[in-house]
């Protein structure tokens, strides 16, 4: 069964960091471009950052260059994103998702993030 | 960016009705477009890729149409679990941009 499993969401305060994991299974993980997409709250969808298959292309939404650094480790099937300065804006649920230079065929559940004080 | 903006935001519609949704691009997608349906708590799930070729186990009474910045998502006979949001995103350039959704309600 082709899954993602999303974790490392949480509670952060204003400035600080956080760092999800997706777990990738039942698919060529290392075939694939990667995503992460978010939605704040009763809104709509956002990509916020994707990676090519060998990790040697990334790209990001304004929004976050500078902030967040999207990663992945093939050996280990898992995708990263490493979210530091956080923003109140920043709070939303974050889907990893397969795709990026294509469409996102395969989403994971996704992890809360909420940043408040 | 390209600016992805759907039609009607919220539709009411009925089981068995024809339901059509509209996404224009601020620019030429080509046919870089995808469809995804969206029910509440649950991830989004692709229906439509590259304009009109829909995605596998995806039911046939789903259809996607358009090229260039004007793009259409019909459902033919819309049925109970078919009540949900549905969001166009083009990828055809960065950033990979969604419309804002368009909520098919129950009439």
């Amino acid at each position: 069964e082709v899954q993602l499993v999303e974790s490392g969401g949480g509670l952060v305060q204003p400035g600080g960091s956080l760092r999800l994991s997706c777990a990738a299974s039942g698919f060529p993980f290392r075939s694939y471009w990667m995503s992460w997409v978010r939605q704040a709250p009763g809104k709509g969808l956002e990509w916020v950052a994707n990676i090519k298959q060998d990790g040697s292309d990334k790209d990001y939404v304004d929004s976050v260059k500078g902030r967040f650094t999207i990663s992945r480790d093939n050996a280990k099937n898992s995708l990263y994103l490493q979210m530091t300065c956080l923003r109140a804006e920043d709070t939303a649920v974050y889907y990893c998702a397969s795709g990026g230079n294509t469409p996102f065929d395969t989403w994971g559940q996704g992890t809360l993030v909420t940043v408040s004080s | 960016d390209i600016q992805m903006t759907q039609s009607p935001s919220t539709l009411s519609a009925s089981v068995g009705d024809r339901v059509t949704i509209t996404c224009r691009a601020s620019q030429s997608i080509s046919s870089w477009l995808a469809w995804y349906q969206q029910k509440p708590g649950k991830a989004p799930k692709l229906l439509i890729y590259k304009a009109s070729s829909l995605e596998s186990t995806v039911p046939s009474r789903f259809s996607g149409s358009g090229s260039g910045t004007e793009f259409t998502l019909t459902i033919n006979s819309l049925q109970p679990d078919d009540f949900a949001t549905y969001y166009c995103q083009q990828y055809s350039s960065y950033p990979r941009t969604f419309g804002q959704g368009t909520k098919v309600e129950i009439k």
